[in-house]
């Protein structure tokens, strides 16, 4: 079946480096999503991306999607104590363009 | 944020008891979903709904049910709850299937 993942699991830096997360899909998608969850919190939105090769920015977060529309990727640079989080991808089913599926997480951890 | 409001929050309930986990939304979406999630792990969708009178289950095997009656409400029922179902529940709800807004769950805990 349609598989999500991410990698790493887990990811812990010292505040100021830089983190990236990757997400691969068994499928191409039509879109890909990025959400964040705080401990103890929900996953928040945090942007979708589109058309092959797409990069977006929101501040120190670089969004990557991949030619091939099956990969895409999430880079922090300059890491503070506030990203501290679970990242998610994820992209619509293969059966249902309304179903998300949410790749593994990578849980990210920043000492200050 | 979307306004999606789950009650309880938190709950502990005994082994065997019924339980139903309500959600509503008030930005009249179509979309509904329910999604299970233990603490730090990934998110598994045990139900969805396109609209009224509409409901799936998901991709995670689940002895709950839903309804979907009214647009605003989509609530998750346990008829006999067992320690397995501990867990958080997530409802979230989407205008076009694409973006899902999330509430900010319930955290079931059967003793």
């Amino acid at each position: 079946g349609q598989q999500v993942m991410q990698i790493p699991q887990y990811q812990h830096v010292q505040e100021g480096e830089d983190f990236t997360t990757y997400c691969n899909s068994s499928t191409t998608l039509s879109n890909i999503q990025w959400y964040k969850q705080r401990p103890g919190g929900h996953p928040v939105f945090l942007i979708q991306l589109v058309k092959s090769g797409e990069v977006k920015k929101q501040k120190r977060l670089t969004f990557q999607f991949g030619e091939a529309k099956k990969n895409s990727s999430l880079h922090i640079t300059a890491t503070q104590t506030t990203d501290v989080g679970t990242y998610f991808c994820a992209g619509p089913g293969m059966d249902s363009s309304y179903k998300l599926i949410f790749g593994s997480g990578t849980r990210l951890l920043v000492r200050p | 944020e979307a306004d999606i409001y789950q009650t309880p929050r938190y709950l502990v309930i005994g082994t065997g008891k019924k339980i139903t986990l309500e959600c509503s939304q008030t930005m009249g979406h179509d979309k509904m979903y329910w999604y299970q999630q233990d603490p730090g792990m990934e998110l598994h969708l045990i139900h969805y709904s396109y609209g009224v009178n509409s409901t799936e289950k998901g991709d995670l095997s689940s002895e709950s049910t839903v309804s979907r009656i009214r647009t605003e409400h989509f609530p998750l029922t346990l008829e006999s709850a067992r320690p397995s179902h501990t867990s958080q529940y997530l409802c979230a709800t989407s205008p076009s299937g694409n973006t899902i807004y999330f509430g900010e769950g319930s955290w079931l805990t059967v003793v």
